[in-house]
Formats: C-alpha cells, sequence, structure tokens
C-alpha cells in the first residue's frame, strides 16, 4: 500500500523567510502526490500535485513542491512566507484500492506558524 | 465550478437521534468519498463510492449509513452515534484530474 509521511509535527518560520514542509513517500511504481492545506474548522483546499514530468512543481499562492525520487520526497516550499499562510498543511498519495477504485491516503499533517 | 458543498455546516445530535449530512457536487464526477476528521488529525477515509456504487468500505460501523442517489449526491446517514464520533465530517469527489476537491466538512457533536 502506499503511504506518506510527515516528520515535523510543526515548523514555525519568521515571516518573509522561506518555509519548506517535509513529506517523504513510500509507493510501488510511479506516484500521484499532493499538497492540501486545512484553516481551523475548514476543508481541505488543493494547493499542487505531482503526477509526472517536471520534478518542480507550481501551485497556488506561490507554494511549490520539489519531487525527488531518489530520497521519495515530496518537499512544500514557499520562497516568503506570509502570517496568511499559517495552517495545517497535508501531503497525501493516490493509492488504487482492492476494488479498482482510487483513495486518497494523507500524511499526519504539519501545523506551519509564520511569525510576524 | 469546483464546489463539494456540504450541509449542514454544524450539527449537534443526541445518541438516540436519526440524522443525515449531505454532500454535492456538480463537477460531474464520478467517485465521491466521506472521510472522518479528528482534531488535529489527518483525514480517515470511510467510504468510496464509484458510479453510484459502493466501492470502498473502510470497515465503517452500521450506525454510519452511506447513500448515493444519484450522480451529484452523497449522503451520510447517522443512527444512535456515541460521543467519540464527534469529528469534522468532509465529503470530496474526484475523475479526471487526479485530485480530489474537497468540501467544507459538518462539524459533528454527540450529546
Amino acid at each position: 500500500a502506499q503511504s506518506v509521511a510527515q516528520p515535523e509535527d510543526q515548523v514555525n518560520v519568521a515571516e518573509g523567510n522561506p518555509l519548506t514542509v517535509k513529506c517523504t513517500y513510500s509507493v510501488s511504481g510511479n506516484p500521484y502526490l499532493f499538497w492540501y492545506v486545512q484553516y481551523p474548522n475548514r476543508g481541505l483546499q488543493f494547493l499542487l500535485k505531482y503526477i509526472t514530468g517536471d520534478n518542480l512543481v507550481k501551485g497556488s499562492y506561490g507554494f511549490e513542491a520539489e519531487f525527488n525520487k531518489s530520497q521519495t520526497s515530496f518537499h512544500l516550499k514557499k520562497p516568503s512566507a506570509l502570517v496568511s499562510d499559517s495552517a495545517l498543511y497535508f501531503c497525501a498519495v493516490r493509492d488504487m484500492g482492492t476494488s479498482g477504485t482510487y483513495k486518497y491516503i494523507f500524511g499526519t499533517g504539519t501545523r506551519l506558524k509564520v511569525l510576524a | 465550478d469546483t464546489e463539494v458543498t456540504q450541509t449542514p455546516k454544524h450539527l449537534v445530535m443526541g445518541m438516540t437521534n436519526k440524522k443525515s449530512l449531505k454532500c454535492e457536487q456538480h463537477m460531474g464526477h464520478r467517485a465521491m468519498y466521506w472521510y472522518k476528521q479528528k482534531a488535529k488529525k489527518p483525514p480517515e477515509l470511510m467510504f468510496v463510492y464509484s458510479y453510484e456504487k459502493l466501492s470502498i468500505n473502510e470497515s465503517v460501523p452500521s450506525r454510519f449509513s452511506p447513500e448515493c442517489p444519484n450522480s451529484s449526491l452523497l449522503n451520510l446517514h447517522l443512527h444512535a452515534l456515541q460521543p467519540e464520533d464527534s469529528a469534522l465530517y468532509l465529503c470530496a469527489s474526484s475523475q479526471g484530474p487526479p485530485e480530489a476537491f474537497f468540501g467544507q466538512g459538518t462539524r459533528l457533536t454527540v450529546v
């Protein structure tokens, strides 16, 4: 089965500094990887995805992610953090269930705090 | 329109009540999902419907009963819930683009 891991429960960064939120994956075959963000008491908002092709993926709100096959990582990055980026971030992988239907498996989440 | 709409936003119910959560999407997606999320935890998959048929049931207790009346609607019927079932219930849909689109969730409190 596919899985993703987020090694950090929380990341603190000063406003204006670059941020990185880490994710590693364990999949068989080619991975379909995603980043989602969740604000308090809200649903998940899609940020970006890696399917194939360029290892640097650009997404919403200035976020990007780097796919690294040799390190099995898919870290989320942003060159300059904003206080409004403070939220809960989930890495996810799409897996095929036994019935042939796709399902989405989430990492444990990383709370990002951007300090003014 | 990339919206998944969930109603109600908040629900408080007693342990003997029967209630339903609703989810609607008009993106033509043929896969729809129910997830349960406890505070500060990742979403956990409950059910997947594919082409209006139940495709995945992640061993969810029978007090949760999903229903997919048509390709745009997904319901979750609740009966005799326990306080530990209090959580944020998220609906999602997908097809075509590989990402799933999530609704804003229903915050359920069982008293």
